[in-house]
């Protein structure tokens, strides 16, 4: 079964400064999707990046950018230039896209941008 | 577009009450699914439906049932509500073959007592 590992429950930051968010996961399988995604306060999830596990060049999108390490099945979130509007929990998602069709969320990671 | 709706925003049930969790998207996706959200277990999918008439059991399914008679309603019932059941729930939606990226709705806080 496929598994997401978030190792670290809390986080903090400057800001301004640059903060690296880890993910690990488990699979066996070679076509999927991971994703990163953004809760603040308000509990709305939003999505942050997302990565075609067959496309070699990692996702970036602004200040997020990733370190996708497919043999390792790591996924990490490098966020740049730290805002206080970072300050959330991230949530690392799984997706494979054939089988059994089933997101998988990591545990989260709450991050505080400090001023 | 409204996205994903989702209601109520917040209910509170006694133990044994039973109720309905109402989820609609206008965007015409195929793929739905209901999720709780419980603090340090992330996201854990309860079920999910990759079409009208089409539901399948996720991590948590026990004591929650679906069904999906539209592509645009997805509700997930509650038939006797119970204190582990105090949750907030997340209802998504994705269009397959489009990126897979879910859209989720503001979702529902549920205490039962």
């Amino acid at each position: 079964a496929q598994t997401v590992t978030q190792s670290q429950p809390e986080m903090s930051v400057q800001e301004a400064e640059t903060v690296t968010l880890s993910c690990t996961y488990d699979t066996s399988e070679n076509n999927y999707y991971l994703f990163w995604y953004k809760q603040p306060p308000s509990r709305q999830m939003i999505l942050v990046i997302r990565q075609e596990a067959y496309k070699q060049q990692n996702a970036t999108e602004n200040r997020f950018s990733v370190n996708f390490q497919k043999a390792a099945k790591s996924f990490s979130l490098k966020i740049s230039d730290s805002q206080l509007g970072d300050t959330a929990m991230y949530f690392c998602a799984f997706f494979h896209t054939s089988g059994t069709y089933k997101y998988i969320f990591g545990t989260g990671t709450r991050l505080k941008v400090l001023a | 577009n409204a996205g994903v709706t989702q209601t109520p925003k917040f209910q509170v049930l006694k133990t044994g009450q039973s109720m309905t969790l109402q989820c609609a998207q206008d965007m015409n996706h195929e793929y739905m699914s209901w999720y709780r959200q419980d603090p340090g277990m992330g996201l854990r999918l309860i079920h999910y439906s990759v079409g009208a008439g089409i539901t399948d059991q996720g991590e948590v399914p026990n004591g929650y049932n679906v069904s999906r008679s539209t592509t645009e309603d997805f509700p997930l019932r509650l038939l006797s509500a119970a204190p582990s059941q105090t949750s907030v729930y997340f209802c998504a939606s994705s269009d397959r073959g489009a990126g897979e990226t879910q859209y989720f709705g503001p979702g529902t806080r549920l205490l039962v007592l």
